[in-house]
């Protein structure tokens, strides 16, 4: 069964950073590309970055190229998003998502919450 | 940027009747080479992450009822449930993953009448 288990949220100052963390299980983590989709509260899904199975290729959203990160360890089944100058329009729940060929976003964790304020 | 344009914002549709939403994108999601359209659909109720419902415009993904149907190439898309049942109370989004951003509708809201 596969499982993705996001982790890392919390509240954060405006400028500051936080690493959300996604624990992946239940398939061959490095054989697929993984993205992170975000949804601000009551608003709808924001796609936010992407990485391949490898770890060769990354794709950012324009709101947070520059800011964000996306990086993963295949050793540990484990996908990333580093997140700095973070600001209050950052404030969203963060899901991990699985890809696959032909398609994109075949499974969701349950987010991690990610409040940005003073 | 691919922008995604959903319509309506929400509907209300009476058990086992039809709904029906649409998704434009601004430029073609059709990609030559396979004669594939590169848009997804999503549901997501209340307090849950989205499922994926349908890609490749008109694929339904495993184990979602067959009163879910998609249709549509190039730049306009419908998702269309035959029969409202209760529990497809929920929000739903297109995506398409032609081009970086893949960018989503901004969603429907599907209630009972």
């Amino acid at each position: 069964e596969v499982q993705l288990l996001e982790s890392g949220g919390g509240l954060v100052q405006p400028g500051g950073s936080l690493r959300l963390s996604c624990a992946a299980s239940g398939f061959t983590f490095s054989n697929y590309a993984m993205t992170w989709v975000r949804q601000a509260p009551g608003k709808g899904l924001e796609w936010v970055s992407a990485i391949t199975g490898g770890g060769d290729s990354t794709y950012y959203a324009d709101s947070v190229r520059g800011r964000f990160t996306i990086s993963r360890d295949n050793s540990k089944n484990t996908l990333y998003l580093q997140m700095n100058s973070l600001r209050a329009e950052d404030t969203a729940v963060y899901y991990c998502t699985k890809d696959r060929e032909g398609a994109k976003n075949e499974y969701w964790g349950q987010g991690t919450l990610v409040t940005v304020s003073s | 940027d691919i922008v995604m344009t959903q319509s309506p914002d929400s509907l209300a549709v009476s058990l086992g009747e039809r709904a029906t939403i649409n998704c434009k994108s601004s430029q073609s999601v059709l990609y030559s080479s396979n004669n594939k359209n590169y848009l997804a659909w999503y549901q997501q109720k209340p307090g849950q992450p989205p499922k994926l419902l349908i890609y490749w415009a008109s694929t339904r993904e495993s184990g979602v009822p067959d009163r879910f149907s998609g249709s549509g190439s190039g730049t306009d898309f419908t998702l269309t449930i035959g029969s409202l049942q209760a529990e497809d109370v929920a929000v739903y989004y297109c995506q398409q993953y032609y081009n970086p951003p893949l960018t989503f509708g901004g969603g429907t809201k599907v209630e009972i009448k």
